[in-house]
């Protein structure tokens, strides 16, 4: 069956640096996202990507986020300088044809911002 | 701005109790999705419900979606340990909201 991955399952890193997560959607998926969900709190949306740009985003994606779909494969999540508040699980997700559509998570990343 | 409010937070219950978890939007929804995320695990989806009055039902669980779209619910008869974790509601039209979740616990 299959599934999406992600790339580090765990990262650890110091306040100010920079940090890539990786995810490798479904093959044939169009739509892919972003969320993270601090520890003991609820999941919440960062982006949506469809078509090679951004179709979507919340408060929480500001300047210091990005995304990138770089080889037709992998979608990945930069944060270019982390803060204390960013040590979350990060998940991907993707979804198939259309955007109302069942999304598959991937087991998350872990960061922790020391 | 649309909120999407979950209740319970928290339902503890004892195996073969029913269960059931509420979610309550401020406006009107095009459709809206649940999910159950495992105690370390990433969300799974497990239904979507797109017309106003829809009941879709999988095994022991019924999914409702009001007739205004503006609520919908999530029923568990006769709960079984597995089914442990937190059941989110979400919407998909426009912002992309999740519910805050509601944990449910076993008890053997």
């Amino acid at each position: 069956e299959p599934e999406v991955t992600q790339t580090p399952s765990h990262q650890v890193t110091q306040m100010g640096q920079e940090v890539i997560l990786r995810c490798v959607p479904i093959s044939n998926h169009l739509y892919f996202y972003w969320y993270r969900q601090i520890l003991g709190q609820k999941v919440e949306f960062l982006v949506s990507f469809y078509n090679n740009e951004i179709s979507e985003k919340s408060e929480i994606f500001d300047d210091q986020f990005s995304v990138e779909r770089p080889d037709g494969s992998n979608f990945t999540l930069k944060i270019r300088s982390t803060k204390l508040e960013d040590s979350a699980m990060y998940f991907c997700a993707s979804s198939g044809r259309t955007d109302y559509n069942e999304q598959f998570f991937g087991p998350g990343t872990r960061l922790t911002v020391l | 701005g649309q909120q999407v409010m979950q209740i319970p937070q928290y339902q503890h219950v004892q195996e073969g109790e029913d269960f059931t978890t509420y979610c309550n939007s401020s406006t009107t929804l095009s459709n809206i999705q649940w999910y159950k995320q495992r105690p370390g695990g990433h969300p799974v989806f497990l239904i979507q419900l797109v017309k106003s009055g829809e009941v879709k039902k999988q095994k022991r669980l019924t999914f409702q979606f009001g007739e205004a779209k503006k609520n919908s619910s999530l029923h568990i008869t006769a709960t079984q340990t597995t089914d442990v974790g937190t059941y989110f509601c979400y919407n998909q039209g426009g912002k992309l909201i999740f519910g805050q979740g509601t944990e449910l616990s076993v008890k053997p």
